[in-house]
């Protein structure tokens, strides 16, 4: 198995410009988690979807973040507009849905906002 | 309010000694808990789980041990080696068990 999958590796863009990071999950895992990581904050949990429908965004920080999973394989986080308070590594991780399932994480995505 | 701490300060030990990684929480009530291994540039890697009735959990040279009274869990590795050089994450159940929630993580480092 591939593993999940995320583009790009690195973006570096102007603050204002949209991003776009992409993640493809394992195939057969129901349940799609991104995270934002930082040395300040650590490995916070933004969103999660469970069957492609999200189930909690609460950890989204503001209305410039969303994040869509038009099917069970592919999902997007965007910034519109970005910031540098935005560059952090962002992962999508996913798993099976239950109790205690292991979270498979992506090599992440580095966001570096100018 | 809710809380997952480890240790911030990075945990130096010589090769072939024990290492021993706390994690500790506030105001959960968790099912399960987690390990994760993430080195430099990649994601965080599954270690271990232990659930909530369950003391002890060992794979090869990790020990995790689970503590719902202290409401800790302390994550051991015996005979380190340099290789095992790398930022360790606990993470926990949220809200049933369908958010998991992450520590900062503890670096260590084994010197040869």
């Amino acid at each position: 198995d591939a593993g999940v999958i995320q583009s790009p590796r690195h973006e570096v863009t102007e603050m204002g410009q949209e991003v776009t990071l992409r993640c493809k999950p394992i195939s057969g895992h129901n349940s799609l988690f991104w995270y934002r990581q930082t040395m300040m904050r650590g490995l916070e949990l933004l969103i999660y979807f469970n069957n492609n429908v999200p189930i909690d965004d609460s950890g989204m920080p503001e209305d410039r973040f969303s994040a869509k999973m038009p099917n069970a394989s592919f999902s997007t986080l965007k910034i519109q507009p970005s910031e540098p308070r935005d560059s952090a590594v962002y992962f999508c991780a996913s798993s099976l849905q239950g109790f205690g399932n292991t979270i498979y994480f992506g090599e992440g995505s580095w966001l570096t906002v100018v | 309010s809710q809380k997952i701490e480890q240790n911030s300060e990075a945990l130096n030990i010589q090769e072939g000694k024990t290492a021993t990684l706390t994690c500790n929480y506030t105001n959960y009530s968790p099912a399960y808990l987690q390990w994760y291994r993430q080195d430099p540039g990649r994601g965080p890697v599954f270690l271990l789980l232990i659930r909530e009735n369950e003391k002890e959990k060992r794979k090869e040279r990790l020990k995790v041990t689970f503590d719902t009274t202290l409401k800790q869990s302390l994550f051991h590795i015996t005979a380190s080696q340099p290789a095992d050089s790398a930022t360790y994450l606990c993470a926990l159940d949220d809200t049933g068990g369908f958010k998991t929630i992450f520590g900062a993580g503890t670096r260590l480092f084994v010197k040869a």
